[in-house]
């Protein structure tokens, strides 16, 4: 079965600083990763997808994620953090082939300082 | 509607009740999921639907919680004799339908069990 852990519960950045959220995943199969995003009081929504194309993956509002398969990894980042990029990120994960249901990770809640 | 609309948005119950949350998704979407979050412990899935069927209801943490969809469109979250730790946001989803495409989220009913 699939699963996701996502390290780091809170990241606290700088604005203008780098931003990095960690997302490692476990699968038998390949798999579809996602990151979604839920900016507050607002509902969840798609930030990014890898579905077995590129490896680097291009989403909303500057942030990329690259999958490393030898890694299991499928972290996202942003080069520059604005204001607006506080919010709590969530990593996800379903099977190609394997069940329907897509896993998420328990999320991070990125702050940003002025 | 143009989205994923969920009802009641807030829920007050007494421990021991019985409750019904509501899902309407995305017209068209056939793939329809619920899940729960807590604090802290991000989004725990529950049930999935294709269609009328669910294939995956692996996440239902007892059989105090059913669910159905009928139709292939609403669908009802029902939690028998509630208890104070079914406190959560429960959130429905939607997509057309193949596990790489994205789900479109509601905002959720807050269930609060007293």
């Amino acid at each position: 079965a699939q699963s996701v852990t996502q390290l780091g519960s809170h990241v606290s950045v700088s604005e203008g600083a780098l931003v990095l959220l960690r997302c490692n995943y476990s699968s038998s199969v390949p798999p579809y990763l996602f990151w979604y995003v839920q900016y507050p009081n607002q509902g969840l929504q798609l930030l990014l997808k890898y579905t077995s194309a590129a490896t680097l993956v291009k989403g909303i509002n500057g942030f990329e994620a690259e999958f490393k398969k030898s890694e299991t990894s499928f972290h996202l980042t942003k080069p520059s953090a604005h204001m607006s990029d506080a919010a709590e990120y969530f990593c996800a994960v379903s099977e190609q082939g394997g069940s329907e249901k897509l896993v998420f990770g328990k999320g991070t809640k990125l702050t940003v300082n002025p | 509607g143009a989205g994923v609309s969920q009802s009641p948005s807030n829920k007050v119950t007494e421990k021991g009740k019985d409750v019904e949350l509501r899902c309407d998704p995305i017209s068209g979407h056939t793939a329809l999921y619920w899940y729960r979050q807590s604090l802290g412990q991000g989004l725990e899935f529950l049930i999935y639907f294709q269609g009328n069927s669910a294939p995956d209801k692996s996440g239902l943490p007892s059989d105090r919680f059913s669910a159905e969809r009928t139709g292939g469109s609403v669908s009802t979250l029902t939690i028998q004799r509630t208890q104070q730790e079914d406190s959560a946001v429960y959130l429905c989803a939607s997509s057309r339908g193949d596990r790489n495409e994205k789900l479109f989220f509601g905002s959720g009913t807050q269930l609060s069990v007293l």
